[in-house]
């Protein structure tokens, strides 16, 4: 299994639908999880973090279950703004410090297209 | 948005000449970063920095190197580069503080060795 997989994507979805990505990771000992959004040539950037309880966020709303490994973002009421690829990033400390116990692991991503 | 600047924006060069990414930031963040994305891969770490002359390699550090000799600047050299090393590269920071997750990116550096 890969370190991070994502749904391949694309998803074609029409405004106002509900959608929803899927995540897995490998390592068991992953500790911290976060979904990333990246519009069409621009950098990264951090859309939320996944927490144990599930959270959600205005029309977001991501999931976290260790057991089967596995992370989730639904997007509800679909905008056009919404068009991007998301990231799916698992964070695993290597128990020692400086940033290299950092260790941030991006999926290939998953690509959204949401259509009037 | 977080101050962060890396130039060239866009390159184009040719197969075994040298190359400078500069990554710039005023956030005086002490962590630095430095990744690759090409496509059917995700963004893949090349080199870190945690402090001022402080780096580490990546998962994919064959043919890179980087110097940190100020907080602010971070700089990615390919010594010789190869058509393999044509990529968007994208530089990063963080405050790791509160390890919350967070990288904020520059926005990109699009290099074509042919």
């Amino acid at each position: 299994r890969k370190e991070v997989e994502q749904d391949p994507g694309p998803f074609n979805v029409p405004e106002g639908a509900t959608v929803a990505f899927n995540c897995t990771y490998s390592n068991s000992a992953s500790q911290s999880f976060f979904w990333y959004r990246q519009d069409c040539r621009k950098e990264p950037k951090l859309l939320m973090s996944v927490y144990s309880s599930g959270n959600e966020d205005g029309r977001f709303t991501a999931q976290l279950n260790r057991a089967s490994q596995y992370i989730s973002l639904l997007i509800r009421d679909s905008k056009l703004s919404d068009s991007a690829t998301y990231l799916c990033v698992v964070h695993r400390a290597a128990g020692y410090s400086g940033a290299g116990s950092y260790q941030l692991t991006f999926g290939k991503g998953t690509k959204l297209s949401v259509i009037p | 948005d977080a101050g962060i600047t890396q130039s060239p924006r866009h390159k184009v060069t040719e197969t075994g000449t040298p190359v400078t990414l500069r990554c710039h930031q005023t956030e005086n963040h002490r962590y630095m970063y430095w990744y690759r994305q090409d496509p059917g891969h995700g963004l893949r770490l090349i080199h870190y920095s945690y402090g001022v002359k402080d780096t580490d390699k990546g998962e994919v550090s064959d043919g890179y190197s980087v110097s940190r000799s100020k907080t602010e600047d971070f700089l990615l050299t390919l010594e010789s580069a190869t058509s393999s090393q044509t990529s968007v590269y994208f530089c990063a920071i963080s405050d790791m503080r509160e390890a919350t997750g967070e990288l904020f990116f520059g926005e990109g550096s699009r290099l074509t060795v042919l």
